[in-house]
C-alpha cells in the first residue's frame, strides 16, 4: 500500500551508461515531480508533470529525459551518464499541479553512484 | 530572491531535552510553509504546514511550529526529544497556488542518550 514508489532503492552504474528510474503513485494524485538532492542534502526541483503534460522543466541538462505514461507513472531516464550525476533522486506526487496548496508526497529516494 | 534559511546545519540533544530549530524565509507573497522530516534512508515525510490562521500549528509525533510574519522565521520546536526524532529537518515555502515548493538545506538533529 505505498503511496509513492521508487525503483530502483540503489543504482551503481558505470560512467556513460544510461539508466532509468522508475514512479508510481496511487494516491489519485495530478501531478508528479524529480527532485535531485545532492551531497550536500541540497533538494533541487528538476521536472514536474500535470496529468501527463510537462509543466516545469528546469535547468537540467538534456541528458535527463522524463516520461509520463499515465499520471500514475513518472519515470526518469539519463544517458551518458557523469559522476557529476551521482545523487538522491526523489519522485513527489501532489494532488494538484498548485503544489503549494497541498503539500508534497515523497517517494522513499534512489540513491545513484556512477563510478 | 525566493529562499529558506535553515541556519544551524548540526543539532545536537540530549533525549528528553527540549528542541527548537531555526527557519527564516524570504518570499514576496503571503508564504504557505512546511516542514519536512528524513529519516535515514527515507523519503521526506511532512510533519505539518501553515497556510494562514493560528500561527502556532501542530505536527505530528509532538512536534509544533510557530509563524512569525514580523521575523520572517517559522521555527519547529518539540518539548521533549526521542531518540527516534534522529533525522534530517527541511523547511520548505511556496506561495499560495503555486507550483513547486522551495526548500532549504536542511538541519540534521542527533540526539543522545
Amino acid at each position: 500500500d505505498t503511496a509513492v514508489s521508487q525503483t530502483p532503492k540503489y543504482l551503481v552504474t558505470q560512467m556513460g551508461n544510461d539508466k532509468s528510474i522508475k514512479c508510481e503513485q496511487n494516491l489519485g494524485h495530478d501531478t508528479m515531480y524529480w527532485y535531485k538532492q545532492d551531497s550536500k542534502k541540497f533538494l533541487k526541483i528538476m521536472f514536474s508533470y500535470n496529468n501527463k503534460e510537462l509543466i516545469i522543466n528546469e535547468t537540467v541538462p538534456n541528458r535527463f529525459s522524463p516520461k509520463s505514461p499515465d499520471k500514475a507513472h513518472l519515470n526518469l531516464h539519463i544517458n551518458s551518464l557523469e559522476l557529476g550525476d551521482s545523487a538522491v533522486y526523489f519522485c513527489a506526487s501532489s494532488l494538484s499541479d498548485r503544489a503549494a496548496n497541498y503539500g508534497y508526497t515523497f517517494g522513499s529516494g534512489t540513491r545513484l553512484t556512477v563510478v | 530572491a525566493q529562499s529558506v534559511t535553515q541556519p544551524d546545519i548540526h543539532i545536537t540533544v540530549s533525549e528528553g531535552a527540549s528542541l527548537e530549530l531555526r527557519c527564516n524565509y524570504s518570499y514576496g507573497a503571503t508564504p504557505y510553509l512546511f516542514w519536512y522530516v528524513q529519516s535515514p534512508g527515507q523519503g521526506l515525510q511532512l510533519l505539518l504546514k501553515y497556510f494562514s490562521g493560528d500561527t502556532l500549528v501542530q505536527g505530528i509525533k509532538g512536534f509544533e511550529a510557530e509563524f512569525k510574519r514580523s521575523q520572517s522565521s517559522f521555527n519547529l520546536r518539540k518539548p521533549s526529544v526521542h531518540w527516534s526524532d534522529a533525522a534530517e529537518y527541511f523547511c520548505a515555502v511556496g506561495g499560495r497556488n503555486t507550483d513547486k515548493l522551495i526548500f532549504g538545506t536542511g538541519t540534521r538533529l542527533q540526539v543522545f542518550p
